[in-house]
């Protein structure tokens, strides 16, 4: 089945550490995107990758980095940078063929990531 | 900057109908999006609407859109407990189908 996979499903992360998610897709989407989740607010966009090797900051890049070496993937590594990284992360992905409001994003299941 | 909101949370008897509602700022949108979130799991498409569109009926769901008033509604007809959930309504923003979500909106279905 297509679909996108998210792992680790729970992540803790230590005091300086850096730490990354995964995020895997056999749909053949040319987009990804990460977006990072706090209770009781919508999606906030972290990064997204329209094509291979290339990348955009979204609206909360900081503390964060990327990598989009091969289509499939797009792993978000959290930094230690960032100051608060509690919260859920989402990928996201979608083609690029048709028309833009026929391609809506498809969601991974997330990864939940705390401080020890 | 653009922005969506919606009403944070709505309760509802099963078997009544549930009307979810979202405003959104953006006068040059041109999708519009419903998606549903379990408890611990993704984000689920559940239907879009075009912007030159003031209805869209899928199954149990109904989505209008009031483009002068930038208000868009999600009815769910016969709500089950399955149906509760968090539901999201997203704008399309800008030419790399960036999407604005509102906050969501809890659903709560009661006997």
């Amino acid at each position: 089945d297509g679909g996108i996979t998210q792992s680790p499903k729970y992540l803790f992360r230590k005091e300086g550490q850096n730490v990354t998610l995964s995020c895997e897709q056999n749909l053949n989407h040319d987009a990804m995107y990460w977006y990072r989740q706090d209770p009781g607010q919508g999606l906030r966009l972290i990064y997204y990758s329209q094509i291979v090797n290339d990348f955009q900051k979204g609206d909360i890049a900081e503390g964060y980095s990327v990598s989009r070496e091969k289509k499939e993937s797009f792993p978000l590594t959290v930094t230690s940078a960032q100051k608060n990284p509690t919260a859920f992360y989402l990928c996201a992905s979608r083609t690029s063929q048709g028309a833009i409001g026929n391609q809506p994003q498809h969601f991974g299941d997330g990864t939940r990531l705390s401080i020890l | 900057g653009e922005d969506v909101e919606q009403s944070l949370f709505l309760s509802v008897r099963e078997g009544d109908s549930s009307v979810i509602n979202c405003t959104y700022t953006d006068s040059s949108s041109t999708y519009l999006y419903w998606y549903k979130q379990e408890p611990g799991a993704g984000l689920q498409l559940l239907t879009y609407i075009f912007s030159n569109m003031d209805m869209k009926q899928d199954q149990r769901l109904t989505v209008l859109l009031n483009k002068k008033d930038k208000h868009l509604s999600l009815r769910i007809a016969d709500t089950q407990t399955g149906d509760s959930a968090i539901y999201f309504c997203a704008d399309i923003s800008g030419g790399y189908n960036k999407l604005i979500f509102g906050a969501g909106t809890r659903l709560a279905v009661h006997p």
